[in-house]
């Protein structure tokens, strides 16, 4: 399998539930992202993993907990959500040489709905 | 404060016409400037790059072009499909960062072409 594969595609789960979203990349890229997207917002970064190392964590709140065991996997722990956490929740990689030519490569998201 | 705007939340055009989609940032610090495209129920997927040291990029039916001095870049994409029919998110690049990068993205233009 070739691409950025995300797991569920869909999720529902109460505000007291701990859940994880999984994403898989099988391009040989270094990097790894999350973004997440809001109805009527720009995609908002939330992490960046580079070579495995967290680069970047852009003030997310500690409710959401990245993981990213290997450069091909990354996981988003999720525990005591909020309805206003709902969202498509993307996972990026990227291998940049020289800049950002050829963009991210994203995966299908995962559409969060918390109750 | 939205350092990448996309001002129009939707366009119409009819097939076999231009559809020119616009983008305007604020940071003079971006260095790549990149377009991608979305289908409901999938992940963003990238459609063309720009450096800031060109003002022009072309592939095939879709250019793209940067006027710096006014910090905004447009999307033309001629003639139109059916099928070019998403919505299309312009995002830009900081200097790159250790081998990655990370985008800041606009909000997006719903793109409608009729046949």
């Amino acid at each position: 399998e070739t691409g950025v594969t995300q797991t569920p595609r869909h999720l529902v789960m109460g505000m007291t539930n701990k859940k994880s979203l999984k994403c898989e990349q099988h391009l040989g890229h270094n990097a790894m992202y999350w973004y997440k997207q809001s109805a009527k917002k720009p995609l908002e970064l939330m992490f960046v993993y580079n070579f495995k190392e967290q680069t970047e964590n852009n003030s997310v709140p500690s409710r959401f907990s990245p993981e990213c065991p290997n450069s091909s996997h990354l996981f988003l722990h999720l525990h005591t959500l909020q309805p206003e956490d709902s969202a498509l929740y993307l996972c990026a990689s990227s291998q940049d040489y020289g800049g950002p030519v050829y963009g991210y490569t994203f995966g299908s998201g995962t559409r969060l709905t918390v109750v | 404060d939205q350092q990448v705007k996309q001002n129009s939340p939707s366009l119409s055009v009819q097939e076999g016409r231009i559809s020119i989609l616009n983008c305007d940032y604020t940071n003079s610090m971006f260095d790549y400037f990149l377009w991608y495209k979305k289908y409901p129920a999938e992940g963003p997927t990238f459609l063309i790059s720009i450096s800031s040291i060109k003002d022009k990029n072309e592939d095939g039916r879709f250019t793209v072009f940067l006027n710096k001095s006014a910090k905004h870049l447009s999307l033309h994409i001629v003639p139109s499909q059916p099928g070019d029919s998403a919505v299309y998110f312009c995002a830009a690049s900081l200097p790159m960062n250790s081998g990655y990068s990370t985008l800041t993205f606009g909000k997006g233009t719903m793109l409608l072409v009729s046949p």
